[in-house]
C-alpha cells in the first residue's frame, strides 16, 4: 500500500507569493491533517479535512488556508508568504479521523520564503 | 489547553544499551492518546507506539515500550538494545478522545546512537 505522498518535497518562495501544496493520503483515508513543524514552534496542528469539509483548525491566520478533494486529496494555501512561514509541512492521513485511528505521515514539503 | 513537555532536548546512548526519553502532558481530559512518533534524518514521521489512557497495562512494541503513569500525567518511552537506526528525534504527542486528529506534539528529543 502506497503511502502519504507531497508535493513538491522542496519549494523556494520570495516575500508576498503565494504557495499551494498537495498532499494524497493513504488510499481508503478520507482524513487529512496538515502541521507545520519550525525549529523555534515544534509542530504545530493547522487543520483538519474530512469528506471535503474542514473539521477542525489551529491558531493560524487566514492567510492559511486548505481544501480537499473528492478524492481526498488536499492542498493548503499560503497566500503572502512572509520569512517566518519558512518551515517543514507535513501532512498526516487516517481512515475516518477519529481518535482511535492512527495518522500515518508523509515526508513533507520544506519551504523556504526568501 | 493541552500541553506537552519533553525536558531533554538532547540524548545519546551506545549501542545496544537501553535509554528511556521522558514526556509530561498537562490535560483536564480523562479520555485521550497518546503517542511517540520518530523523525529520522530522512524527515517521515513514523509512529513507534500509542498508548490508551483507559488502558493500564502499558504499551509494548517489541524493542519499544512505555512507562504511563495516568496520575503523574506521564509517559516515558524506553528503547531497549539501542541501534544504529534508531537515531532520530523523538516526539511525544496526546490526542484526546473524539478529537478530530489534532495532535499536541512536544518539542522533542534528538537521539543520537553510538557505535
Amino acid at each position: 500500500k502506497a503511502g502519504v505522498t507531497q508535493t513538491p518535497r522542496y519549494l523556494i518562495k520570495t516575500r508576498g507569493q503565494q504557495v499551494t501544496l498537495s498532499c494524497s493520503p493513504i488510499s481508503g483515508h478520507r482524513s487529512v491533517s496538515w502541521y507545520q513543524q519550525t525549529p523555534g514552534q515544534g509542530l504545530q496542528f493547522l487543520f483538519e479535512y474530512f469528506s471535503e469539509t474542514q473539521r477542525n483548525k489551529g491558531n493560524f491566520p487566514g492567510r492559511f488556508s486548505g481544501r480537499q478533494f473528492s478524492n481526498s486529496r488536499s492542498e493548503m494555501n499560503v497566500s503572502t508568504l512572509e520569512l517566518g512561514d519558512s518551515a517543514l509541512y507535513l501532512c498526516a492521513s487516517s481512515r475516518t479521523g477519529i481518535s482511535t485511528d492512527t495518522q500515518y505521515f508523509g515526508p513533507g514539503t520544506r519551504l523556504t520564503v526568501l | 489547553a493541552q500541553t506537552v513537555t519533553q525536558s531533554q532536548p538532547e540524548m545519546s546512548v551506545q549501542e545496544a544499551e537501553t535509554v528511556t526519553l521522558s514526556c509530561t502532558y498537562d490535560t483536564s481530559e480523562n479520555n485521550y492518546y497518546l503517542f511517540w512518533y520518530k523523525q529520522p534524518p530522512s524527515r517521515q514521521m513514523i509512529l513507534v507506539i500509542r498508548q490508551e489512557a483507559y488502558k493500564q497495562q502499558n504499551a509494548t512494541e517489541n524493542r519499544f515500550s512505555v512507562n504511563f503513569q495516568k496520575a503523574a500525567k506521564s509517559f516515558s518511552l524506553k528503547i531497549s538494545d539501542s541501534q544504529l537506526g534508531d537515531t532520530a528525534m523523538y516526539f511525544c504527542a496526546f490526542l484526546p478522545q473524539g478529537g478530530s486528529e489534532k495532535l499536541v506534539f512536544g518539542k522533542g528529543t534528538k537521539l543520537t546512537v553510538n557505535p
